[in-house]
């Protein structure tokens, strides 16, 4: 099966900085790859998506890169804000459901 | 629209009692996930349904859980005999199909006292 690893468990950057949460996978035939915020006490929440024909997406402060060569994928957070600290999660994707890392704890610093 | 609804939002059962979480997909949504979620941790899968059918449930402990997809209605998961080991917040996501976006609901928080 799927395998996805997260990288790093926590990430604290300063106010208006960048923030880049990494992720690898295992499985080759993954060819769809979403990012979740989780605030405290509520559901994922999906942000943005890349799909395997597609090396890069954005939608205005967040982008996503996928390196399907090296089978990993990021996200990229720019001009960080306070509302930006939450759980954030990525996943890979072949046919029958998510594989989801482990999640990142970003805290965004006044 | 409405998203995915989940009830209740919060549970609290005595040990061994059972538990029944129910989630109704999305509009137009016929594939449901559920998922595990013990405090700080990652989403952890346990089961993926279509409707009536049950086509990947290998993150389901084989025991006292099982979970079911009716052709009317929402998703159940039904958890028997809890125990405190069962304490966690159990989340359900719809999709309309493989590989396409899936939304999550606002999650079951269950407790074993």
């Amino acid at each position: 099966g799927e395998n996805v690893e997260q990288h790093p468990s926590t990430l604290s950057v300063q106010e208006g900085d960048s923030a880049v949460i990494k992720c690898t996978y295992s499985d080759s035939a993954s060819n769809y790859f979403p990012w979740y915020k989780q605030e405290l006490g509520k559901g994922p929440q999906l942000i943005i998506d890349i799909r395997s024909n597609v090396g890069e997406k954005k939608d205005q402060r967040i982008a996503v890169t996928l390196n399907k060569t090296a089978k990993h994928f990021s996200l990229h957070i720019t001009e960080t804000q306070p509302e930006d600290s939450a759980v954030y999660f990525c996943a890979a994707s072949e046919a029958d459901g998510l594989t989801f890392g482990k999640g990142t704890h970003l805290i965004i610093q006044p | 629209n409405a998203g995915v609804m989940q009830n209740p939002r919060h549970l609290v059962r005595r040990r061994g009692q059972e538990a029944r979480l129910r989630c109704s997909p999305m509009k137009g949504h016929s594939h449901v996930y559920w998922y595990r979620q013990l405090p700080e941790e990652g989403l952890k899968f346990m089961v993926y349904l279509q409707k009536e059918n049950i086509i990947d449930e290998s993150g389901m402990p084989k025991e006292r859980f099982s979970a079911e997809f009716p052709k009317e209605g929402p998703s159940i998961l039904r958890i028997q005999q809890v125990v405190r080991g069962d304490s966690a917040a159990y989340f359900c996501a719809s999709s309309p199909g493989t590989g396409g976006e899936a939304f999550f609901g606002q999650g079951t928080r269950l407790t074993v006292v």
